[in-house]
């Protein structure tokens, strides 16, 4: 299986701060064919289902405010949220689709 | 509006079965995959399989639970089922299921979920 790892465990921000969280995968998530990184990230709040945020490591799902960027290839990847707001403390996973069984990484909670 | 909407017992003696259905509304069940993943007490998010209909039936499973883990579809009823063997306390958890497409196998829609306690 495809190992998911994110740091940090949880963090503690301010409004309108920066935030940037780590995932890093046990192998590679980049498609040689179409050069695409299997990478996704989602937001989950308390009492919720995951939030879909992000796809293919830099695509922003439909409706996610332009705050929300995902960057990264091959390996290792980072969500950032600029000005974060308080509807963003949440906790957010990484995702590997590149591969059977579908993997997480253990969730980064962003608190203030 | 696609939505997905769990159900079944909350409380499962170990060693029993656990079954859950998924009810799909807003939107056809085939053409895409319909799977299922939980997550113990806010604790990390574990995928246990997927199934897809079109003419046909494709199920993938977690090999952690595939001896004991069997999924189904009912495409009159707009529904696709899950049932897990042989429970233990280790399989206490919320169950969701949640859509993927085909060509992103990230999931866009999700149900609320639904909490299941193995407990005597």
């Amino acid at each position: 299986d495809i190992v998911m790892t994110q740091s940090p465990d949880s963090l503690a921000v301010s409004l309108g701060e920066t935030v940037t969280i780590n995932c890093k995968s046990s192998q590679t998530l980049l498609y040689a064919s179409n050069n695409k990184n299997y990478l996704a990230w989602y937001q989950q709040k308390p009492g919720q289902p995951p939030n879909l945020i992000i796809y293919w490591a830099s695509t922003r799902e439909f409706g996610v405010p332009d705050r929300f960027s995902g960057s990264g290839s091959v390996t290792d990847f980072t969500l950032t949220i600029n000005n974060l707001q308080a509807e963003d403390v949440a906790v957010y996973y990484c995702h590997q689709y590149y591969l059977t069984p579908f993997t997480f990484g253990p969730g980064t909670g962003v608190h203030l | 509006q696609v939505q997905l909407q769990e159900s079944g017992p909350g409380l499962v003696k170990p060693s029993e079965t656990l079954s859950l259905t998924c009810t799909v509304s807003g939107g056809s069940i085939s053409n895409y995959y319909w799977n299922w993943v939980r997550q113990p007490a806010e604790k990390e998010l574990e995928w246990l399989g997927r199934i897809y209909t079109n003419r046909k039936v494709v199920t993938h499973y977690n090999p952690s639970l595939e001896s004991r883990l069997t999924m189904s579809v009912d495409t009159s009823m707009n529904q696709v089922s899950l049932k897990l063997y042989s429970l233990s306390a280790a399989d206490t958890a919320v169950y969701y299921c949640a859509r993927s497409r085909d060509d992103v196998n990230v999931f866009d829609f999700w149900g609320q979920g639904t909490r299941v306690t193995v407990s005597s």
